[in-house]
């Protein structure tokens, strides 16, 4: 969806590098999410964030959301092979929808 | 528990055929959806469940149907499969709106 939009939509980097993808809103968010997806799996939840400013992390992976809440960034420290996969973000709007908006997805390759 | 589990994985269908795909989870979640994930667009919702006895059309409803069987079990009909159905179907649940949702691992299906 336009709505939200997710740079680069590859990244290739070597072991060990640092890597940061980003996830930009046209309208202010409720809540973003970040899930990563294995080639040819289901998605899996990383992290959801909603307060401006929120930042989380999980083992090697951060989220910020920014304190306009329209723009989310996920920083790899360090990468692995095992970090290879799809990253996607999704977005919900308001406190009571059902209709989450996602991103096109990032492919990140780690070479090792 | 198993999470969200979908069947089959797999399916290839003839033009106009149809078929059912099913969705349960084992998480006690209120809301169920089903989307449909084609390259460079996404994930596209098709239709969800707030609760049960209750769907709603999504983003691209055309040519789907539902049925939110019981609170565990939400499934997805294609009454005359056409090519532009080939995609991976997810389905995916969440305890209430706005909350993180949790995927199946999908359907792979291709229209010939």
């Amino acid at each position: 969806s336009q709505e939200l939009e997710q740079s680069p939509q590859s990244l290739i980097v070597q072991e060990g590098k640092n890597l940061t993808i980003n996830c930009t809103s046209s309208k202010t968010l409720y809540g973003l999410y970040w899930y990563k997806q294995k080639y040819g799996e289901g998605l899996i939840f990383l992290m959801m964030l909603q307060k401006g400013g929120e930042e989380k992390s999980h083992e090697k992976i951060t989220a910020k959301l920014d304190e306009k809440k329209q723009q989310s960034s996920l920083h790899i420290t360090a990468s692995q092979p095992s970090h290879a996969g799809i990253y996607l973000c999704g977005a919900a709007y308001t406190s009571g929808t059902y209709k989450y908006i996602f991103g096109t997805g990032t492919r990140l390759k780690v070479l090792a | 528990n198993a999470g969200v589990t979908q069947t089959p994985k797999f399916q290839v269908l003839k033009t106009g055929q149809s078929m059912t795909l099913q969705c349960a989870q084992d998480m006690n979640h209120n809301s169920m959806y089903w989307y449909r994930q084609d390259p460079g667009m996404g994930l596209r919702l098709i239709y969800y469940s707030a609760s049960e006895g209750t769907t709603d059309k999504g983003e691209v409803p055309n040519g789907y149907n539902v049925s939110r069987l019981n609170k565990r079990e939400f499934s997805l009909r294609l009454e005359s499969a056409a090519p532009s159905q080939t995609s991976v179907y997810f389905c995916a649940s969440t305890y209430r709106q706005s909350n993180e949702q949790f995927f199946g691992p999908g359907t792979r299906l291709t229209v010939l």
